[in-house]
């Protein structure tokens, strides 16, 4: 199946410092990219949409200023936490659509995950 | 507001002994159901995908199936090393995005 890496796998920062997420997908392109978040025991919520080319979507109550995202080319999406504190501290998992051609047959891959820690 | 439910929370099952995970969902205009499994610690991992109801898929010890309302992951005598976290997932209408259901933890005893 569709491969998408994520670095670094552990971040721990300080609060107030920002800390930059990269997601690749290393053997497909993928116009779009998702980001969610994960809280212990619970499911996963997205974040936001990420476009190739084009500003990201954003779910309502995610603060586009500090979750800065870029999706530069076709293989790369990166996440910025600006200014971080301990409540940004999470498990964040990007994701990365496989596109077939079809419009109905887009399946989704997922990265391994990326743990933030703030102090 | 579209919902997808998944149950039960947790199951504990002995190895071998067969069983089922539910996941339900409220939606206008299913376009996939997806299921991943999640272990502790990583993204999830891309099992099946679903497109219309009746529609069934298997891959070794699972089989996924789906109705209008709600989907099935059958798990026939399972491992200790299937114990993990299972995620339905649900793409509606035109948009990209996934919606999950908050996963069933499952646990397999040697």
């Amino acid at each position: 199946g569709a491969v998408v890496s994520q670095h670094p796998s552990r971040v721990i920062c300080k609060s107030g410092t920002s800390v930059k997420i990269e997601c690749r997908s290393l053997d497909f392109q993928a116009t779009t990219m998702f980001w969610y978040r994960q809280f212990p025991k619970q499911s996963l919520m997205l974040m936001a949409t990420s476009n190739e080319g084009s500003k990201a979507t954003y779910e309502q109550g995610v603060e586009k200023d500090k979750f800065l995202i870029n999706h530069a080319s076709l293989t790369l999406s990166t996440l910025t936490v600006t200014s971080a504190h301990p409540e940004d501290s999470s498990f964040y998992i990007c994701s990365a659509q496989q596109e077939t051609g079809d419009l109905l047959y887009n399946e989704q891959f997922f990265g391994p995950g990326t743990r933030l820690t703030v102090l | 507001e579209d919902q997808v439910t998944q149950s039960p929370e947790a199951l504990r099952l002995q190895e071998g002994e067969s069983s089922s995970l539910n996941c339900s969902y409220t939606v206008s205009g299913l376009r996939g159901l997806f299921w991943y499994r999640q272990d502790p610690g990583k993204g999830p991992e891309f099992l099946f995908t679903l497109y219309s109801a009746g529609e069934e898929k298997e891959k070794e010890r699972l089989k996924a199936t789906l109705t209008k309302k709600e989907s099935f992951l059958h798990i026939t005598a399972p491992k200790p090393e299937d114990s993990a976290t299972y995620l339905c997932a649900v793409q509606v209408g035109g948009a990209q995005k996934l919606v999950f259901g908050q996963g069933t933890r499952l646990t397999i005893n040697p």
